[in-house]
């Protein structure tokens, strides 16, 4: 059974940092694309940044470019997201996405880990 | 803003069609995925690729696309199906994922 665990949300200031992890487990996690997807609580959803299998190729929504930088450790079956210089409309549930291998698309979820920017 | 457009919300009988569709110039290049969130859990994939269930997900589910809009159709909905369903596929310049605006699905 596939299995995606996020955790590492918490309150932060403004211009703080944190750094989100999601363990991996039930599928060759060095095979696939990662990706990061957030939702704002009862909004919509929105992509953040995908990483592939062997961390060649990483991309990033402009919302977060050079502020979130995302990382896997395929050892440990771990994806990362280290998110510097936070702003209050990066508050949202934080999502880890496994990638539909050849096609657009997620097709398991993690179950989200909130992560609040206030002052 | 996203560039899928869908409809905000759609009502739709118990066992009768409903058709939800999302609209995207990106759509006349990529195919969409489809997800089914209902309150307080994460997204489930429902449809992905030209018209591909994933395992478990019921035949009444169905894809489809027509010049820059994909659809996605339940035929003889249930009152399980009550949820936000959203669209998701490439943006115009095909570099990042974007999903659609989103659309809430009531049962009668």
């Amino acid at each position: 059974e596939v299995q995606l665990v996020e955790s590492g949300g918490g309150a932060v200031w403004p211009g703080g940092s944190l750094r989100l992890s999601c363990a991996a487990s039930g599928f060759t996690f060095g095979d696939f694309t990662m990706h990061w997807v957030r939702q704002v609580p009862g909004k919509g959803l929105e992509w953040v940044s995908l990483i592939s299998w062997d961390s060649g190729n990483t991309d990033y929504a402009d919302s977060v470019k050079g502020r979130f930088t995302i990382s896997r450790d395929n050892r440990k079956n771990t994806l990362y997201l280290q998110m510097d210089r936070l702003r209050t409309g990066d508050t949202a549930l934080y999502y880890c996405t496994k990638d539909i291998d050849g096609w657009y698309g997620f097709d398991y979820w993690g179950q989200g880990t909130l992560v609040t920017v206030s002052s | 803003s996203s560039e899928l457009i869908q409809d905000p919300a759609v009502s739709v009988a118990l066992g009768q069609t409903v058709r939800i569709t999302c609209q995207g110039d990106s759509l006349r290049s990529y195919y969409a995925s489809w997800y089914q969130q209902k309150p307080g859990q994460a997204p489930l994939l429902v449809i992905y690729g030209k018209n591909t269930r994933p395992s478990g997900i019921p035949d009444r589910f169905s894809g489809s696309y027509s010049g820059n809009t994909a659809s996605l159709t339940i035929t003889g909905a249930q009152a399980e199906d009550e949820a936000d369903y959203y669209c998701n596929s490439r943006d115009s310049s095909g570099r990042h994922y974007v999903f659609g605006t989103g659309t809430k699905v009531t049962v009668l």
